[in-house]
């Protein structure tokens, strides 16, 4: 079984440009969560969709960012337009649908923002 | 507030001796807690939880954690350490979340366990 894969896995932008970060969770796993890690800080909540729906967005830094996940399948994650403080690893991470199960992680897209 | 502390930023032991790695949580009501560790270039991989039942939990790889009410800790520990326990570990606990069918996590600010042969 394939695991959550996320792509690019790195990308570089100047300041002001737009990058949009991509999640595809594990089949079937409706929550699907976005997670970012900027540099010396702890990885932080960004949002949560319970298939297309977001179920939680208090974690979104600001309305520069943008996360969707049309279909409940994959999601994306669009930052426009990027800032240097944006730069850190984005992770996204799915479970099934119920509070005790796990989360599954991918490896991340590392964002730098010049 | 659902908070966590991991007392150290980086551990060092020497092969074939003990791990602990401190973490104390602050919860206004029972928490849910984990530990996750990442490896490098890899994505974070679950190692235990709690969630209210027996207060030893043991995870993969020969990790165990005990949660500690009275204390308010949840420190995670491994009798012996192996070269391939390298890695970042961080203590999670659950955000308090207005979904019945998931939930956010709230992480430490990790641990940097490096193992010397």
């Amino acid at each position: 079984e394939a695991g959550v894969t996320q792509f690019p896995s790195h990308s570089v932008i100047e300041k002001g440009q737009t990058v949009t970060l991509r999640c595809d969770p594990i089949s079937g796993h409706d929550n699907l969560y976005w997670y970012r890690r900027v540099m010396g800080k702890e990885i932080k909540f960004l949002l949560h969709f319970v298939k297309e729906s977001k179920q939680d967005e208090s974690g979104m830094p600001n309305n520069r960012f943008l996360a969707e996940r049309t279909g409940g399948t994959y999601s994306t994650l669009k930052v426009q337009p990027a800032e240097l403080e944006d730069s850190g690893v984005y992770f996204c991470a799915s479970s099934q649908v119920s509070q005790n199960d796990e989360q599954f992680f991918g490896p991340g897209t590392r964002l730098t923002v010049l | 507030a659902q908070s966590v502390t991991q007392l150290d930023s980086h551990v060092s032991v020497s092969e074939g001796t003990p791990v602990l790695l401190r973490c104390n949580y602050s919860s206004s009501y029972s928490p849910s807690l984990f530990w996750y560790v990442q490896h490098p270039n890899k994505g974070l991989q679950l190692l235990l939880k709690y969630t209210s039942a027996a207060t030893l939990v043991k995870g993969i790889n020969g990790f165990e954690a005990e949660f500690k009410k009275s204390e308010t800790s949840f420190h995670l520990t491994k009798p012996s350490a192996h070269m391939s326990d390298a890695a970042e570990y961080f203590c999670v606990v659950t955000l308090i979340s207005n979904s019945n069918s998931g939930y956010a996590l709230n992480f430490g600010k990790g641990t940097s366990l490096l193992v010397t042969p």
